[in-house]
């Protein structure tokens, strides 16, 4: 099955930095790569996805770039804000009917203001 | 709101116990996932349902079960409660796309407290 790993652990910025989270996968397949932000106590919410048939995508501040060669795609914050800060999880999806996205084990990022 | 719906939103049990997590999948989601998140841990995937049909199992223990009922709701059932089965718990659905479901919208989830 499909293996997500996700670093670092633990980032700490201070406001207006820029911060990259990276996940690799193992599955080649795999066609979509969503980019969930959890907030303390709440749910995973999707803040941006990309599929394999494109290398880099943006939303304002959030950008999400794709390197199927190397399987591997990151997470790209510029202009971090306090209420940045959150546990961030990277994911991996092969094609197919079952959709079973894998995580990988999640990214605090802290920003100090 | 995801559109997902999860009750209760906090149970707490004795351990030996069992116990329901029931979960609303949102209007026209035909799959349902369930996910385990302990402290400081991730999304750990539990077991999915598609149409009222097992569509595969992760890393869910035999004490576990679960089901999708014709109406598409499903529930986890957790039986033979232990400490290290506190968690919260999330379901998740998906909508149909051309290559199978895409994106997965989380409810609020069911925090667990076996005590």
């Amino acid at each position: 099955g499909e293996n997500v790993e996700q670093h670092p652990s633990t980032l700490s910025v201070q406001e207006g930095d820029s911060a990259v989270i990276k996940c690799t996968y193992s599955d080649s397949a795999s066609n979509y790569f969503p980019w969930y932000k959890q907030e303390l106590g709440k749910r995973p919410q999707l803040i941006i996805d990309i599929r394999s048939n494109v290398g880099e995508k943006k939303d304002q501040r959030i950008a999400v770039t794709l390197n199927k060669t190397a399987k591997h795609f990151s997470l790209h914050i510029t202009e971090t804000q306090p209420e940045d800060s959150a546990v961030y999880f990277c994911a991996a999806r092969p094609p197919g009917g079952s959709y079973i996205p894998t995580f990988g084990r999640g990214t605090s990022l802290i920003v100090h203001p | 709101d995801s559109g997902v719906t999860q009750t209760p939103k906090h149970l707490i049990t004795a351990t030996g116990q069992r116990v329901t997590l029931r979960c609303s999948p949102r209007s026209g989601d035909l799959s349902v996932y369930w996910y385990q998140q302990s402290l400081d841990q991730g999304l750990q995937f539990l077991i999915q349902y598609y149409n009222g049909e097992e569509r595969a199992k992760g890393n869910i223990l035999e004490r576990f079960s679960a089901q999708q009922f014709p109406d598409l709701h499903s529930e986890l059932n957790l039986s033979s409660l232990e400490l290290g089965d506190s968690a919260l718990y999330f379901c998740a659905s998906s909508p149909p796309g051309p290559e199978g479901p895409t994106e997965a919208f989380f409810g609020q989830g069911t925090r667990l407290t076996v005590v």
